[in-house]
């Protein structure tokens, strides 16, 4: 089976920086995604890493150790909107190439 | 606007009864997936269809069912409804059966589902 695991919520301060992290365990692990869910919307694509190493788009990086089942999202210069839900989800060849969704991480970002 | 559209926004229904979501996809995507997002638990995948076949099938309760139609949009059927069904139902799209592992979803705006 799957097993995604996330830190329930998270507090920071605008500015600033924050690592949001995820372990996964899965037998058929085909890339990791992030997606940003704000309050009662659909959730949005973040970024999306398949290969160990570091992903950067912008404010947002992403980190993959496939030998350790670990993720995280680093989110830089904190805004106000980054207050939100962030999903990790695990593509996985044994569910039909479906997304596994972590229970995701509420961040709420401060003035 | 993420280009898969979902109807009706909301719904408010009585236990006992059956209700039919909707889900239009991008244009251009094959694949239609349905999750289920309640309050306490994350989004769950309920089944995902690609052009028109059954693809692959997650918690979906029997009460529940789903087709996709020759011109792609796809439907998920709720019967029986109980309270603990209320939550909010998306429809995501993409454009590949899932072979492909760098495309991700494309989510709809959801259907908040209220059983009262």
């Amino acid at each position: 089976g799957q097993n995604i695991d996330q830190p329930t919520e998270m507090t920071a301060t605008e500015g600033a920086i924050v690592q949001i992290n995820c372990t996964y365990q899965t037998s058929g692990f085909n890339g990791l995604f992030w997606y940003q869910q704000h309050a009662g919307e659909a959730p949005t694509f973040l970024s999306y890493n398949v290969l160990d190493g570091l992903e950067e788009k912008g404010r947002f990086s992403s980190f993959l150790s496939r030998s350790k089942g670990y993720s995280y999202l680093l989110l830089k210069e904190l805004q106000m909107k980054d207050s939100a839900s962030y999903l990790c989800a695990v593509r996985d060849y044994n569910y039909g190439q479906n997304f596994v969704f972590g229970p995701g991480t509420r961040l709420s970002v401060l003035p | 606007d993420s280009g898969v559209t979902q109807t009706p926004k909301h719904l408010i229904t009585a236990t006992g009864q059956r209700v039919t979501l909707r889900c239009s996809p991008r244009s251009g995507d094959l694949s239609v997936y349905w999750y289920q997002q309640s309050l306490d638990q994350g989004l769950q995948f309920l089944i995902q269809y690609y052009n028109g076949e059954e693809r692959a099938k997650g918690n979906i309760l029997e009460r529940f069912s789903a087709q996709q139609f020759p011109d792609l949009h796809s439907e998920l059927n709720l019967s029986s409804l109980e309270l603990g069904d209320s939550a909010l139902y998306f429809c995501a799209s993409s454009v590949d059966s899932g072979a492909t592992p760098n495309y991700g979803y494309t989510f709809g705006s959801g259907t908040r589902l209220t059983v009262v």
